[in-house]
């Protein structure tokens, strides 16, 4: 029982080149997320999926888009990366509403 | 908009050490109160939870918080520190059955052995 899995773990990027983070969880939990982790700002999430075939907007969505694959996959992705991205990216699943998130390992991404 | 605030953001306390964290947020309802802990270099883990029922909840490691409902309150509590518990401490909160959760900023905690 892996949890949640993000890869890749360390990424750089050039500005304007494009990359897809990518989580699955094994917990078949309905809800998804993927936040951004910055020093001083906490987690500030970027998109959620509530359930399967849903997504939704967070504080932070500009610049990225997210698919919800299956159940257990939700990938992020940045079209035109930009240094104000460079960031912890963390995934996490839930049951849904009211109960506890399980997080990944996160992803470390560099643009220069 | 609902906020969580966490008023202390470095901590920095010797071996043996009692702790609080504070956490508060706007929020009047129903609310799912979380603490996490993000270890250096790891991903956040349940520190503990409270849904409803007793406001003293305990927590894995010796942690325990209180829910205050009148002070809109859910301080972390630990008796004697270790050197381990060297983290970051973030506060969450849930609306009712809302899918997301509203995170403070982060505490950092340092220990000095």
């Amino acid at each position: 029982n892996a949890g949640v899995t993000q890869t890749p773990k360390f990424q750089v990027l050039k500005t304007g080149q494009s990359m897809t983070l990518q989580c699955a969880q094994d917990m078949n939990h309905n809800s998804m997320y993927w936040y951004r982790q910055d020093p001083g700002m906490g987690l500030r999430l970027i998109y959620y999926s509530a359930s399967e075939g849903t997504t939704d907007k967070g504080e932070v969505p500009n610049g990225y888009n997210v698919s919800r694959l299956n159940k257990r996959e939700f990938s992020l992705r940045l079209e035109s990366a930009a240094p104000s991205q460079t960031s912890v990216y963390f995934c996490a699943s839930s049951e849904g509403g009211r109960t506890e998130q399980y997080f990944g390992p996160g992803t470390r991404l560099t643009v220069t | 908009a609902q906020s969580v605030s966490q008023h202390n953001h470095h901590v920095i306390l010797s071996e043996a050490a009692s702790l609080e964290l504070g956490c508060n947020y706007s929020y009047g309802g129903t609310v799912n109160l979380f603490w996490y802990v993000q270890y250096p270099g790891q991903h956040l883990q349940l520190l503990l939870k409270y849904f409803s029922g007793d406001p003293l909840v305990k927590g894995i490691k010796g942690f325990e918080a209180e829910f205050i409902k009148s002070k809109f309150s859910f301080n972390l509590r630990k008796p004697s520190v270790q050197w381990s518990d060297t983290a970051e401490y973030f506060c969450a909160v849930n609306k009712g059955g809302s899918y997301i959760p509203t995170f403070g900023r982060g505490t950092s905690l340092i220990v000095h052995p």
